[in-house]
């Protein structure tokens, strides 16, 4: 069974401060890993994806760290707001051909004004 | 533009009953999926459609039966309904299969609960 491991479950930041959340992931073959985020009551959304051809991939205050050889990538939130205050998912998979993605169990993030 | 769109919101069934939760997206996509999502567990796949006409299992199939009605749409049936299928359910569609990117757009969810 292929398996994408989330951690922490849960992280407490204060404003200002730098939310990180860490995934592994066992297949080599997968090239493609999104990360999306889910307000209470909400479907996941899409925030932000990677491919393995780069190693670092930011958008705005979030940046995706990935390391192919070590088989992790990870979410780095800088000045997190209360307003990211949600939960995060990472996932891995198959960006084109075969669309289905494996998830982690999810880290719920609550930031502290 | 609705994106994807899910009926019913809630639902609370009795052990036994039957039910089918609807899913349509508006993106022309040819891919979709059906999740559900329990605390601690993440996101598991339930069935998943990579184009009209075909269906094929992911993690957790038992239980669940799926209809690729057309393009637009992807139902989810339970036969006989159990408390362990007490849930949130997801669906969720992307380009993928027909050369397109994989960005999964997913529906406002149903909460089903099963006495």
């Amino acid at each position: 069974q292929q398996q994408v491991k989330q951690s922490p479950q849960s992280l407490i930041v204060q404003k200002g401060g730098i939310s990180i959340i860490n995934c592994a992931y066992e297949n080599t073959a997968f090239d493609y890993f999104p990360w999306y985020q889910q307000f209470p009551g909400k479907g996941p959304a899409l925030l932000i994806a990677i491919r393995p051809d780069v190693s670092e991939k930011k958008e705005g205050r979030f940046t995706i760290s990935f390391n192919k050889s070590a088989k992790q990538f990870s979410l780095h939130i800088m000045d997190s707001q209360p307003g990211d205050s949600a939960t995060y998912f990472c996932a891995a998979g198959y960006g084109g051909s075969q669309g289905n993605l494996i998830f982690g169990k999810g880290t719920k993030l609550s930031v502290k004004p | 533009n609705a994106g994807v769109t899910q009926t019913p919101k809630f639902q609370v069934l009795k052990t036994g009953q039957s039910m089918t939760l609807q899913c349509a997206q508006d993106m022309n996509h040819n891919s979709m999926y059906w999740y559900r999502q329990d605390p601690g567990m993440g996101l598991r796949l339930i069935y998943y459609s990579a184009s009209e006409g075909t269906t094929d299992k992911g993690e957790v199939p038992n239980g669940y039966n799926v209809s690729r009605l057309n393009k637009r749409e992807f139902s989810l049936r339970l036969e006989s309904a159990a408390p362990s299928q007490t849930s949130v359910y997801f669906c969720a569609s992307s380009e993928a299969g027909n050369g397109g990117y994989n960005e999964q757009f997913f529906g406002p969810g149903t909460r089903l609960t099963v006495l």
